[in-house]
């Protein structure tokens, strides 16, 4: 049982230009999602995260959006650089442990 | 501020040997989690230590697997008798405060069944 998608494997985009990547959840009782960014052979970086009574936040060139009725958000990186290029996984939790449920991760490419 | 720590980075082992997976989370934090990441999948949750306690290990396989974070020292995470399905990426996350919050990842330790 997937309870976090990310249904798209991989994303090609030109540098400068914006990068959106999708998530959709099917548990009604996440109550916060969060981004990470992974490169080969490291671990997970933190890079936003929202909490489900909001629909926006924003931390320069990242923006995540939260539809809670379509239990989908999605993150935004405008402009895209090189440097992006990675796997990024949403992830989302409910307030009693705070564990963590990964989507599959989509592979970011950011061409120069 | 030091991140968190995993150690060793890279763990091979012959099936049947056991694993010990060691990781110290970042100075304040005393939430721990650990993740495992099977070649082609996303990261999956296995066990939520506090200091001297198990709060949530229901993603940990019924046998063999067992988890620690002692008052004093890392957290551990053992493996018994391992089988090559046990090949993995193990991550080791902490957290301030628990419940909400951001998860502060570790490097993960790379461990090959042979």
């Amino acid at each position: 049982d997937q309870q976090v998608k990310q249904n798209s494997p991989s994303l090609s985009v030109q540098e400068g230009r914006i990068s959106i990547l999708n998530c959709d959840y099917t548990n009604s009782m996440f109550d916060y999602f969060l981004w990470y960014k992974k490169y080969p052979a490291e671990g997970p970086t933190f890079l936003i995260s929202i909490s489900s009574i909001k629909d926006k936040n924003e931390d320069g060139r990242f923006t995540v959006f939260l539809n809670k009725s379509a239990k989908h958000l999605s993150l935004h990186i405008v402009p895209s650089q090189p440097g992006d290029s990675a796997v990024y996984f949403c992830a989302a939790s409910t307030g009693n442990t705070g564990k963590l449920i990964f989507g599959q991760g989509t592979t970011l490419q950011v061409k120069p | 501020n030091a991140g968190v720590m995993q150690n060793p980075r890279h763990l091979v082992r012959r099936r049947g040997q056991e694993a010990r997976l060691r990781c110290s989370p970042m100075k304040g934090h005393s939430h721990v989690y650990w993740y495992r990441q099977l070649p082609e999948e996303g990261l999956k949750f296995m066990v939520y230590l506090q200091k001297e306690n198990i709060i949530d290990e229901s993603g940990m396989p019924k046998e063999r697997f067992s988890a620690e974070f002692p008052k004093e020292g890392p957290s551990i995470l053992r493996i018994q008798q391992v089988v090559r399905g046990d090949s993995a990426a193990y991550f080791c996350a902490s957290s301030p405060q628990g419940s909400r919050g951001e998860q502060y990842f570790g490097p993960g330790t790379r461990l090959t069944v042979t």
